[in-house]
């Protein structure tokens, strides 16, 4: 079975704060994706990673991608309100589609 | 400015009733897709189209249909043997499902409710 699993689902986190979204995929992945969610909105590509051991970042988002693990992860570094979001990560297994994780609600508390 | 226009933004469906969702994209992607997103979940894909004239069934395609008669346009019914139509519904499109490294590019969203 074709799966992308997320964790944690939910993550509240104290501004200035580092923490990791993990993103577990079931199998062979060409490509990963993450997307940011504003509660009511559409989806915003933040990154695409394409080859084992890529690191993307974009201020203070990273994301990277272990093929060998089947793991990307997106890291938060000094956590600002303004991240407060809903973050997916999306694999494509080669089969014309994506399949999507279940989404990390995250909440940044002042 | 080349995005992704879908309409309407909400939409009400009574019983029996077949319902029209609208999704148009000047990018000149070759792929299109419509999700599901149902309140505190993912996207679930419903169809998606390569080419013109071509489509294929997504994970949940029972109760919708879709036609693809223009590159530039992927509409959704949603039908009424579709019991649960309550979501918000999201349209994406890509380049293409070949050997593209971009990733897909969503409209904003539709949000379908029962009368």
């Amino acid at each position: 079975e074709l799966k992308v699993e997320q964790n944690p689902l939910f993550l509240s986190m104290q501004e200035g704060k580092n923490y990791t979204i993990y993103c577990n995929y079931s199998t062979t992945s060409d490509r990963l994706y993450w997307y940011r969610q504003d509660p009511g909105k559409s989806l915003e590509s933040l990154f695409v990673l394409l080859s084992n051991g890529a690191v993307k970042q974009e201020g203070r988002l990273m994301a990277s991608l272990d093929t060998k693990a089947r793991l990307s992860t997106l890291h938060i570094t000094a956590a600002v309100h303004d991240l407060s979001a809903t973050y997916f990560c999306a694999a494509d297994f080669g089969n014309e589609k994506l399949t999507f994780g279940t989404g990390t609600r995250l909440t940044i508390i002042p | 400015d080349g995005g992704i226009t879908q309409s309407p933004k909400y939409l009400f469906r009574k019983e029996g009733q077949n319902v029209t969702l609208s999704c148009e994209q000047n990018l000149n992607h070759d792929a299109m897709y419509w999700y599901r997103q149902d309140p505190g979940q993912g996207l679930r894909l419903i169809y998606y189209s390569q080419i013109v004239n071509d489509f294929q069934k997504g994970d949940i395609a029972e109760g919708y249909s879709v036609s693809r008669e223009k590159k530039e346009s992927f509409p959704l019914t949603v039908t009424s043997a579709q019991k649960n139509p309550t979501a918000f519904y999201l349209c994406a499109s890509s380049i293409d499902r070949g050997n593209s490294n971009q990733p897909q590019h969503f409209g904003d969203g539709t949000r379908l409710s029962i009368l």
